[in-house]
């Protein structure tokens, strides 16, 4: 298994609040992202990061922010949360950002947003 | 356009018997990676195949092979004698190389397949 941890594993809580999920890895990987994955949309992109302090956003960034302070550390900011971020969100990291790496993920996270 | 395309939503196969999963795929890109992920009902994300573009042969892995046909921009999961394990939400995903970025990961809305007696 990847040694990649996501933390909180499961989490319920109120619109408006400010939420963070956490991705731990132990790999040394460069590249690590942020998915939600949502009934009939597969998984989509939200952010990712190619090195330390360097972020981009994906197709569904709106509403998120990350920060990457260390190699093993990529955190998802929900600023304000919304109900329609309710989501199981996955972290992925891959050794390089060649097309022919693969990505490997976490066991996710189950946000509710009541 | 939708990128990578999945057209079966469900499918149901036999213990036994092989089971092609479809995915297509749009790109201009000429340097790609196909790659295809099962999820079963525990949640977790497993990477099964790889298929670069460039690729002159088909992948295979165990019981998994990836019929890679690139003129018709398909990239099918081949499932050899299905076991009930099997039973499993399966993504087909593709990795395009942009230049000064981290190539991302496009994922299809998935098929579930049911493995039955």
């Amino acid at each position: 298994d990847a040694g990649i941890t996501q933390s909180p594993r499961h989490k319920v809580t109120e619109t408006g609040t400010p939420v963070t999920l956490r991705c731990h890895q132990t790999e040394n990987h460069r590249y690590m992202y942020w998915y939600r994955q949502d009934p009939g949309h597969g998984l989509r992109l939200i952010h990712y990061s190619y090195g330390v302090k360097d972020t981009d956003k994906g197709e569904v960034s709106d509403g998120y922010s990350v920060s990457r302070s260390k190699t093993e550390d990529f955190l998802l900011t929900l600023e304000s949360a919304t109900s329609s971020q309710t989501s199981v969100y996955f972290c992925a990291i891959s050794r390089g950002g060649e097309s022919n790496q693969p990505q490997h993920f976490g066991d996710g996270t189950r946000l509710s947003i009541l | 356009a939708q990128k990578i395309t999945q057209t079966q939503p469900g499918m149901f196969v036999q213990e036994k018997e092989a089971v092609t999963l479809d995915c297509t795929y749009d790109t201009s890109d000429p340097s790609y990676g196909l790659f295809w992920y099962k999820q079963p009902s525990s949640g977790e994300m497993i990477f099964l195949i790889y298929q670069g573009s460039y690729d002159q042969q088909n992948a295979t892995e165990g019981r998994y092979s990836l019929n890679f046909q690139k003129a018709r921009k398909s990239a099918n999961l081949v499932i050899s004698a299905s076991q009930l394990g099997d039973s499993a939400m399966y993504f087909c995903a593709m990795r395009e190389v942009r230049s000064g970025t981290a190539s991302k990961l496009t994922f299809g809305t998935g098929t579930r397949l049911q493995v039955t007696l």
